[in-house]
């Protein structure tokens, strides 16, 4: 068990570039989230994976993000057209889809800077 | 929607015993989890409470009231390494009891003093 594994851990951009991050989560987990924290806020979800299918997505969620998880094994997240609003920490985590499944297991995250 | 309250700072000194709040408003409830996150690090699990009442773990204790839509984090015996950040969350119901989304608070930053 290596935990949830994220990339790039940094990356800046310039406004109206595409930028996309990679989730590497626990092997055996099904589920899989993102979420966005942005200073002195809690985590923000954006989507939710079961195996390969995206069952849930944030309604606040701009249509200029997009995540995939094929194979129901890595996942990545493209936010294209990248605005200054867009600068975030971007979560990943997955956990193992138990009765509760309130236990999920984070990574430490993708920072994203649009100049 | 979901709207969850709690503390924005605490300050204890070390070896004390500190209780950070949660109050909580939400359309459907399915319980309250706990997450510690230091600066810079990754959000990790802390305790859920599903029913009323307390849950140990160690040197922390959640509590939950269903009726009073409040519930704690207890921290004992702190120590240095307890200062981090605090969130408590929600299951927000979504479209559905399906649904997975975990609503956070804004946190409650802790900081333990010698």
């Amino acid at each position: 068990d290596t935990g949830v594994s994220q990339n790039p851990r940094h990356k800046i951009t310039k406004r109206g570039q595409n930028v996309t991050f990679r989730c590497d989560p626990i092997s055996e987990h099904n589920r899989l989230y993102w979420y966005r924290q942005t200073l002195g806020q809690g985590p923000e979800f954006l989507t939710y994976f079961q195996n390969e299918a995206q069952l849930e997505k944030s309604r606040l969620l701009s249509d200029r993000f997009s995540a995939e998880r094929p194979k129901g094994s890595f996942s990545t997240l493209e936010i294209q057209r990248t605005e200054q609003g867009d600068s975030a920490m971007y979560l990943c985590a997955s956990s193992s889809g138990g009765a509760l499944d309130w236990e999920l297991f984070f990574g430490e995250g993708s920072r994203l800077t649009v100049l | 929607g979901q709207s969850l309250e709690q503390p924005s700072e605490v300050t204890a000194v070390e070896g004390a015993i500190v209780q950070i709040n949660c109050t909580y408003q939400t359309s459907g409830f399915y319980g309250l989890s706990w997450y510690q996150q230091h600066d810079g690090g990754a959000p990790t699990f802390l305790s859920y409470n599903g029913l009323d009442g307390l849950e140990e773990t160690g040197r922390f204790s959640s509590f939950l009231s269903r009726s009073d839509s409040y519930g704690y984090l207890l921290l004992q015996e702190l120590q240095m390494k307890d200062s981090a950040s605090y969130f408590c969350a929600v299951r927000d119901p979504g479209s559905g009891a399906g649904s997975y989304q975990l609503t956070f608070g804004k946190g409650t930053k802790l900081s333990v003093i010698p």
